[in-house]
C-alpha cells in the first residue's frame, strides 16, 4: 500500500529566502507525481507534474525533482514571497489506468514579510 | 475555461441527517473523483468515475455513502445517515483522459460540519 509523507509539517521563513519542501513515498512503482498548492478554504491547484521518466520540472520560481529509486521528491521555491504562503501537497499516481492519486498530508508554509 | 463547480459551499447538519453534494466537472473531462479531506490531512479518495462508470470505490463507506454520475457529466455524493466523523471538506476533481499533462483540477470543495 502506497504511503506518502511530507516533512516538515509546517515551515515559517522570511521573505526572499529559498526553501525546499520534501515528499517521500513508500512504493517506487509510480506513474507520475504532482505538487499542489492549497489556500485556506480553497481547493487544490496543480503546480507541477513529473512523469516517472523525468527527473525534474520547472515553472517560474518553482522546481520539482523526482528520485524514484529513493522514493523522494522535493519542491524548491526560489526567492519566496508572502503570496507563497499556503499548504503544499504532493500526490503520487501508481498506474496509467484506474489508479488514483495518493496524497501526502501537506506542508504548511508561511512566508513572513 | 470554466473550472470544477461544487455546491453547496458549506453545510451544517445534525448527526443521523442526510446530505448531498453536487459537482460539475470541466467540460470534456471524462474522469471524476470525490475526495474527503479531514482537517490537517491530505485528501483521501472516496470514489472515481470514468464517464458514468465506477472505476474505484474501494474506500467508500457504502453503508452510508453513495455517489452517482448520470450521463457521465454531473455527479452527486450523498451521506445518509451522517456521523460526527464525517465532518470534513468534500472535494471534487476532474481530469481529461488522454491528456499527457494528466493534471487534476479541483473544485473549491464543500465544508461539512456534523453536530
Amino acid at each position: 500500500k502506497q504511503e506518502v509523507t511530507q516533512i516538515p509539517a509546517a515551515l515559517s521563513v522570511p521573505e526572499g529566502e529559498n526553501l525546499v519542501l520534501n515528499c517521500s513515498f513508500t512504493d517506487s512503482a509510480i506513474y507520475n507525481l504532482q505538487w499542489f498548492r492549497q489556500d485556506p478554504g480553497k481547493g487544490l491547484t496543480s503546480l507541477l507534474l513529473i512523469q516517472s521518466s523525468q527527473r525534474e520540472q520547472t515553472s517560474g520560481r518553482l522546481n520539482a525533482s523526482l528520485d524514484k529509486s529513493s522514493g523522494r521528491s522535493t519542491l524548491y521555491i526560489a526567492a519566496s514571497q508572502p503570496g507563497d504562503s499556503a499548504t503544499y501537497l504532493c500526490a503520487v499516481r501508481r498506474g496509467n489506468y484506474g489508479q488514483n492519486f495518493v496524497f501526502g498530508p501537506g506542508t504548511r508554509l508561511s512566508v513572513l514579510p | 475555461e470554466a473550472g470544477v463547480a461544487q455546491s453547496p459551499r458549506y453545510k451544517i447538519i445534525e448527526k443521523r441527517q442526510s446530505v448531498a453534494f453536487w459537482c460539475n466537472p470541466i467540460s470534456g473531462h471524462a474522469t471524476l473523483y470525490w475526495y474527503q479531506q479531514i482537517l490537517g490531512q491530505g485528501p483521501k479518495l472516496l470514489i472515481q468515475f470514468q464517464n458514468n462508470g465506477v472505476v474505484d470505490d474501494s474506500q467508500l463507506p457504502k453503508d452510508r455513502f453513495s455517489a452517482e454520475r448520470l450521463k457521465g457529466v454531473d455527479s452527486t455524493l450523498k451521506i445518509q445517515p451522517a456521523k460526527l466523523e464525517d465532518s470534513a471538506v468534500y472535494l471534487c476533481a476532474s481530469r481529461k483522459v488522454g491528456d499527457t499533462n494528466e493534471k487534476l483540477f479541483f473544485g473549491s470543495g464543500t465544508q461539512l460540519s456534523v453536530l
